[in-house]
């Protein structure tokens, strides 16, 4: 089955300044990889998305990059605000015939300092 | 519209009682999954139903048993539960939704479990 690494488990960083969060994956028939934040007591939320026709995504301050060829994603958040500061997970989709089963990271602790 | 609904919201049981968990979605999502969501270890898939009428196995499906009950419905149930089951359980959806992707899954707001 599919496995998610995720890197750095946890990241402080002051506001302001970029973060970036990597993921890499096992399986190369995933094809779709979403970033999911999760703040504190609350569900986890999609934020973007990459499809693996796509080598780069952007949504404001964040964006996400794929490397197929190394099995890696990642988030890049710019202008970091206080509010950013959240969990986020990495996830790859292994898709067998009609069923959409997402594997997740472990997660990276995000901290933004005023 | 109330997207993917769980009850309870917490819950303390003791060990060897049991209880199900409910979920229902009123986005017309063809597939739900249960995960359970434990500090340090990310989200893991209990269970799945790719579809009303199937249901498959995830990553740590021991200790539970699950029911599609019907296209909006997806109850996860603990038989005899354990301190290793004390965790924050999500129920999730996934399908054709209006303004979004197939593959994203919408997520409940959990239920936090502690067995004593």
């Amino acid at each position: 089955g599919e496995n998610v690494e995720q890197h750095p488990s946890t990241l402080s960083v002051q506001e302001g300044d970029s973060a970036v969060i990597k993921c890499t994956y096992s399986d190369s028939a995933s094809n779709y990889f979403p970033w999911y934040k999760q703040e504190l007591g609350k569900r986890p939320q999609l934020i973007i998305d990459i499809r693996s026709n796509v080598g780069e995504k952007k949504d404001q301050r964040i964006a996400v990059t794929l490397n197929k060829t190394a099995k890696h994603f990642s988030l890049h958040i710019t202008e970091t605000q206080p509010e950013d500061s959240a969990v986020y997970f990495c996830a790859a989709l292994y898709s067998g015939g009609s069923n959409y089963k997402l594997t997740f990271g472990k997660g990276t602790l995000l901290t933004v300092n005023p | 519209n109330a997207g993917v609904t769980q009850t309870p919201k917490f819950q303390v049981l003791k060990t060897g009682q049991s209880m199900t968990l409910q979920c229902a979605q009123d986005m017309n999502h063809n597939s739900m999954y249960w995960y359970r969501q434990d500090p340090g270890m990310g989200l893991r898939l209990i269970y799945y139903s790719a579809s009303e009428g199937t249901t498959d196995k995830g990553e740590v499906p021991n200790g539970y048993n699950v029911s599609r009950l019907n296209k909006r419905e997806f109850s996860l149930r603990l038989e005899s539960a354990a301190p290793s089951q004390t965790s924050v359980y999500f129920c999730a959806s996934s399908g054709w939704a209006s303004g979004s992707s197939y593959n994203e899954q919408f997520f409940g707001p959990g239920t936090r479990l502690t067995v004593l």
